[in-house]
């Protein structure tokens, strides 16, 4: 079965210090997403993508992200100046429409972030 | 955000035996809701879902109630596995997102 896959699988970076985080959706899936979960806390919502251009963010999603799909296959989330608190696991997902009973969202398995 | 509550963080349910998760929801503008369920070191994984429109579905062992005028939601299985041991989420759809609850560890005992 297809998947949603994301690398790396743990990255630790300094606070202050831009990373990157990399997510192959599944191949014919249009609408992308990140979601990101703190440590005994909730899966939050951040942001989603269509048609190369963010279809929705959350407060959570503020300057210091962005996100890019900068071929036909990748798809990235980048914190420009991380923060102690952006510690958490980051989810990527895909589904093939949006808002629609019959095209639940595929998640990634995540990668987690450390900053220190 | 309290949009969407599972009030018992964990639950213990003999092999064979029914599971029953429970959901609560805050939001009655969300258009659909969905079970996710999640190993350690693993993404959710889509289990199944419920159309606002309707009060009941099944697939295989799981089964969704929905129940509007309560704005509540469960999730039965039965008969529970060893391998059903996983943290269960529940989830809204509001247009172009999914809001989460905060999940309900569940160990089937064999």
């Amino acid at each position: 079965e297809p998947e949603v896959t994301q690398t790396p699988s743990h990255q630790v970076t300094q606070m202050g210090q831009e990373v990157i985080l990399r997510c192959v959706p599944i191949s014919n899936h249009l609408y992308f997403y990140w979601y990101r979960q703190i440590l005994g806390q909730k899966v939050e919502f951040l942001v989603s993508f269509y048609n190369n251009e963010i279809s929705e963010k959350s407060e959570i999603f503020d300057d210091q992200f962005s996100v890019e799909r900068p071929d036909g296959s990748n798809f990235t989330l980048k914190i420009r100046s991380t923060k102690l608190e952006d510690s958490a696991m980051y989810f990527c997902a895909s589904s093939v429409e949006a808002g629609r009973q019959n095209s639940p969202l595929h998640f990634g398995n995540g990668t987690r972030l450390t900053v220190t | 955000d309290q949009q969407v509550k599972q009030n018992s963080p964990s639950l213990s349910v003999q092999e064979g035996r029914i599971s029953i998760l429970n959901c609560d929801y805050t939001n009655s503008m969300f258009d659909y809701f969905l079970w996710y369920k999640k190993y350690p070191a693993e993404g959710p994984t889509f289990l199944i879902s419920i159309s606002s429109i309707k009060d009941k579905n099944e697939d295989g062992r799981f089964t969704v109630f929905l129940n509007k005028s309560a704005k509540h939601l469960s999730l039965h299985i039965v008969p529970s596995q060893p391998g059903d041991s996983a943290v269960y989420f529940c989830a809204a759809s509001k247009v172009n997102k999914l809001v989460f609850g905060a999940g309900t560890i569940l160990r089937v005992k064999s």
